[in-house]
């Protein structure tokens, strides 16, 4: 079955300091990988991609994903978390129809 | 550029009640999808709409039922509401299958 997992519902890191936001998926094809961002009360705002090629993807907002074949993984990184990260991330894979995490909430301390 | 747009932003029906959602697409999108997004969960797909027709369906009841329009604006229509159909509904345009650009979603309080 088509699935992601995101295993931590919710992060607290301080301002400043690096983030991973760990994302794991099941799938039968070649995945199409996505990360997106919603604010509270907002829609979804995209990240960034992966389709193929260079396994490290840069996204907005000075985000980067890695691709792990091996380990069926997509985590997202950023080195320097600033106080308007702070919103749900979610990660989502396939080709048209979107099968999504159940989100990771980011919270940011000062 | 204009963005995807839904109206309205909020909702409040009665069990029972018939409800319709809409979305305009972004410029040069032709396809159209809906998603489900119950408090503390990710996003489910409702449907896709590909130029006026329905290309994929997720595990929804067929009392979820949609349109796609000549100009690719779209529509929701929910019959016989529930209590679980409360939920925030979110619109995402694309021009090709991969990258989906969403809307800010409607609002839905069934009581």
């Amino acid at each position: 079955a088509q699935s992601v997992t995101q295993p931590d519902i919710h992060i607290t890191v301080s301002e400043g300091a690096s983030l991973e936001l760990r994302c794991n998926y099941s799938y039968g094809a070649t995945p199409y990988l996505f990360w997106y961002v919603q604010s509270p009360g907002q829609g979804l705002q995209l990240l960034l991609k992966y389709f193929s090629g260079d396994t490290l993807v840069q996204g907005i907002k000075g985000f980067e994903a890695e691709f792990k074949r091996s380990q069926s993984s997509f985590n997202l990184r950023k080195p320097s978390v600033h106080w308007s990260d702070a919103a749900e991330y979610f990660c989502a894979v396939g080709w048209g129809k979107l099968i999504f995490g159940q989100g990771t909430e980011l919270s940011v301390k000062p | 550029e204009t963005g995807v747009t839904q109206s309205p932003t909020h909702l409040i029906k009665t069990r029972g009640q018939q409800v319709t959602l809409r979305c305009s697409s972004q410029s040069g999108h032709n396809t159209v999808s809906w998603y489900q997004q119950a408090l503390g969960q990710g996003p489910q797909f409702i449907f896709q709409y590909y130029r006026e027709e329905e290309n994929g369906r997720g595990n929804f009841p067929p009392r979820f039922s949609g349109l796609q329009f000549p100009n690719y604006s779209s529509e929701l229509n929910v019959n016989a509401l529930e209590l679980d159909d409360s939920a925030l509904y979110l619109c995402a345009s694309s021009s090709d299958p991969y990258e989906q650009y969403f809307g800010p979603g409607t609002r839905l309080t069934v009581t």
